[in-house]
């Protein structure tokens, strides 16, 4: 079955602690992305990859970080969280260029 | 500039009514249209896609939506709502970003069924 992966599904941390957010996908897809998803902002995207070892910036990149260092895994990093990045995350995946996204079931993520 | 404007935040049908949601689009060139719907607790879910031909087009769950580009609109119907269809729907465009196609996301519709 076609699956995107996160873990973990909640987090609860404190500010500064530097925590990762993994995301896997057994679908062969070279493209992977991660959003944030905020009451009234909607679904913005934070990074994305096009392809391995080949990472881009997406609209609200600030205060993350990610690596491909694999097809299959876009781990999302946040190395000094703060609680404006308490959010949902989602990764997600897709097949080509014009292809629909696949997203994973989602990070709650809260940040004290 | 573009964006999708979803006029509706919250809608409440009758269980066996009929649904539509709507959704507005700017956008300068062909878009690329999709809805999504969002369970409580689950990921995001593609529920139909228009890319080019047959301005209607079918989905999953029984969903149809159409494109109509003199109204820069993709609306969302269904002839009649179950109450597992309770959820949060977004609509998007996708729009060329460098090397990306980059989705343009509507901030939802909560849509509550009433038994």
């Amino acid at each position: 079955e076609a699956q995107v992966t996160q873990n973990p599904r909640y987090l609860i941390t404190v500010t500064g602690k530097k925590l990762t957010v993994t995301c896997s996908q057994n679908m062969n897809h070279e493209y992977m992305s991660w959003y944030r998803q905020d009451p009234g902002l909607g679904l913005r995207q934070i990074y994305y990859s096009m392809n391995v070892e080949v990472t881009d910036k997406g609209d609200v990149p600030e205060g993350y970080k990610v690596s491909r260092k694999e097809k299959r895994n876009f781990p999302l990093i946040l190395e000094s969280p703060s609680p404006n990045q308490t959010s949902l995350y989602f990764c997600a995946t897709k097949s080509s260029y014009n292809s629909p996204l696949h997203f994973g079931n989602g990070t709650r993520l809260t940040v004290t | 500039a573009q964006s999708v404007t979803q006029p509706d935040i919250h809608i409440t049908v009758s269980e066996g009514a009929s649904l539509e949601l709507r959704c507005n689009y700017s956008y300068g060139a062909t878009p690329y249209l999709f809805w999504y719907v969002q369970s409580p607790g689950q990921g995001l879910q593609l529920l139909l896609k228009y890319f080019s031909g047959d301005t209607l087009v079918q989905g999953i769950k029984g969903f149809e939506a159409e494109f109509k580009r003199s109204q820069s609109s993709f609306n969302l119907r269904k002839p009649s709502v179950h109450w597992s269809d309770a959820a949060e729907y977004f609509c998007a465009v996708g729009a060329r970003a460098g090397n990306n196609r980059k989705l343009i996301w509507g901030l939802g519709t909560s849509l509550a069924v009433n038994p």
